[in-house]
């Protein structure tokens, strides 16, 4: 398996653009991370699908935030519009069950996003 | 409010060395307790998982100890290798259905040859 996919892997747009992240979760995963790291606060838990099915959006800055699942091989985060207090490595993971058990949180390799 | 804290915040030592990184959370009750580590550029990767009830969990050189009375943790590294540059992150998952993973703010090391 390919591990987690995330593009693109850099992302610089300027502040107002609208910026779409994609993330491939691991195939037969049933659920969907998306974090966001920066140096200030660490990583930080933004949303979370269970079987293509946002459960926890508490983490999500602002309206300006929005993420989907379409089905159970693809889920976009969307900033629209983006600020440049948004610019952070934002990480998509995926596992099998509950995160709390043994089954493990796999992370994608992140997309590095500048807002100018 | 439930925290985790890491220190020391930044650790420099020469290859070949060991080192011990600690970790002191509030969470309580928990569930487990995951030491990640994460290279420069990449996601985090999971190094070991300890429940409440496990006090020492190891992964080849790398030995996580878990002390749930006095609610800390540490993660030994053996013989150092410049490939154990990286940060290494402690993460607390609450227990009590699906709970938010607290993340520690990382150590970030550095083993110079």
């Amino acid at each position: 398996d390919a591990g987690v996919i995330q593009s693109p892997r850099h992302e610089v747009t300027e502040m107002g653009q609208e910026v779409t992240l994609r993330c491939k979760p691991i195939s037969g995963h049933d659920y969907l991370f998306w974090y966001r790291q920066t140096m200030m606060r660490g990583l930080e838990l933004l949303i979370y699908f269970n079987n293509n099915v946002p459960i926890d959006d508490s983490g999500m800055p602002e309206d300006r935030f929005s993420a989907k699942m379409p089905n159970a091989s693809f889920s976009t985060l969307k900033i629209q519009p983006s600020e440049p207090r948004d610019s952070a490595v934002y990480f998509c993971a995926s596992s099998s069950g509950l995160a709390g058990s043994y089954n493990e949180q796999f992370f994608g390799p992140g997309t590095r996003l500048t807002v100018l | 409010k439930n925290q985790v804290e890491q220190s020391p915040q930044s650790l420099i030592i020469l290859e070949g060395k060991n080192c011990t990184l600690q970790c002191n959370y509030t969470v309580s009750p928990f569930s487990n307790l995951r030491w990640y580590k994460q290279d420069t550029g990449r996601g985090p990767v999971s190094l070991t998982i300890m429940t409440f009830s496990e006090n020492t969990k190891s992964n080849g050189r790398y030995t996580a100890t878990l002390d749930a009375d006095t609610k800390q943790s540490s993660l030994h590294i053996t013989a150092s290798q410049l490939s154990d540059s990286a940060s290494y992150i402690c993460v607390v998952r609450p227990s009590g259905g699906y709970n938010k993973l607290i993340f520690g703010a990382g150590t970030r090391l550095a083993v110079h040859p």
